[in-house]
């Protein structure tokens, strides 16, 4: 149980043009779900929380214009990165956690991670 | 403010135990949790604390004080699979986990 896949798990585009990874929560719903960035030999950095059907609550330093956030049901969240530029190039990575009540079920399951290269 | 506290890196044998620890000053404690990351890839989940003791999951342990805060993670009977990055995360008053850096973990034959 507790599986959640990501799309695609690599991307390479041009300078510019926009790119839109899909995280899904295969066998759970998910009140919450996460979108993290880690560079190389870096840590993870949270850029954004999204509860279904309201909008993200953005970290600070995050631009919420250039990474836009859909939380559009209960097993799907989607990241759009817009006119992205070679420094987007990272792993970015989505979690999801039931947080119904509290305790263990506040455990963040991460999907696979999707690699983004701009060129 | 919020932190928290491993080491960068740790080196042991194969076959051997090993700890590594976290310490923590948060605002508020609903649980501590401990992911694996290898390299290139997603953190896996691997133990959650929120009363002090010790729990046990196979060949990994995770270990709880809360009025210290701290916790540790025990590796017995270390494989080459389990070097990756070990990373301690704390749940704190409004459910948002604080994360630490992360141990990078190597084991030598």
């Amino acid at each position: 149980g507790a599986v959640v896949s990501q799309h695609p798990s690599w991307v390479i585009c041009k300078s510019g043009t926009s790119v839109k990874i899909e995280c899904r929560s295969l066998d759970f719903q998910a009140t919450t779900m996460f979108w993290y960035r880690q560079f190389p030999k870096q840590s993870l950095m949270l850029m954004a929380t999204s509860n279904e059907g309201s909008k993200a609550t953005y970290e600070q330093g995050v631009e919420k214009d250039k990474f836009l956030i859909n939380h559009a049901s209960l097993t799907l969240s989607t990241l759009t990165v817009t006119s992205a530029h070679p420094e987007d190039s990272s792993f970015y990575i989505c979690s999801a956690r039931t947080g119904l009540a509290g305790g263990i079920s506040e455990t963040q399951y991460f999907g696979p991670g999707t690699r983004l290269l701009v060129l | 403010g919020q932190n928290i506290d491993q080491p960068t890196e740790m080196t042991a044998t194969e076959g051997a135990i090993v700890q590594i620890n976290c310490t923590y000053q948060t605002s508020g404690f609903n649980g501590l949790f401990w992911y694996q990351q290898h390299a290139g890839e997603a953190p896996t989940f691997l133990s959650y604390n929120v009363l002090d003791g010790l729990e046990e999951k196979g060949r990994f342990s995770s270990f709880l004080s809360r009025s210290k805060g701290y916790s540790y993670l025990l590796l017995k009977e270390l494989q080459m699979k389990d070097s990756a990055s070990y990373l301690c995360a704390v749940m704190d008053s409004n459910y948002q986990l604080i994360w630490g850096a992360g141990t990078k973990l190597i084991i030598k034959p």
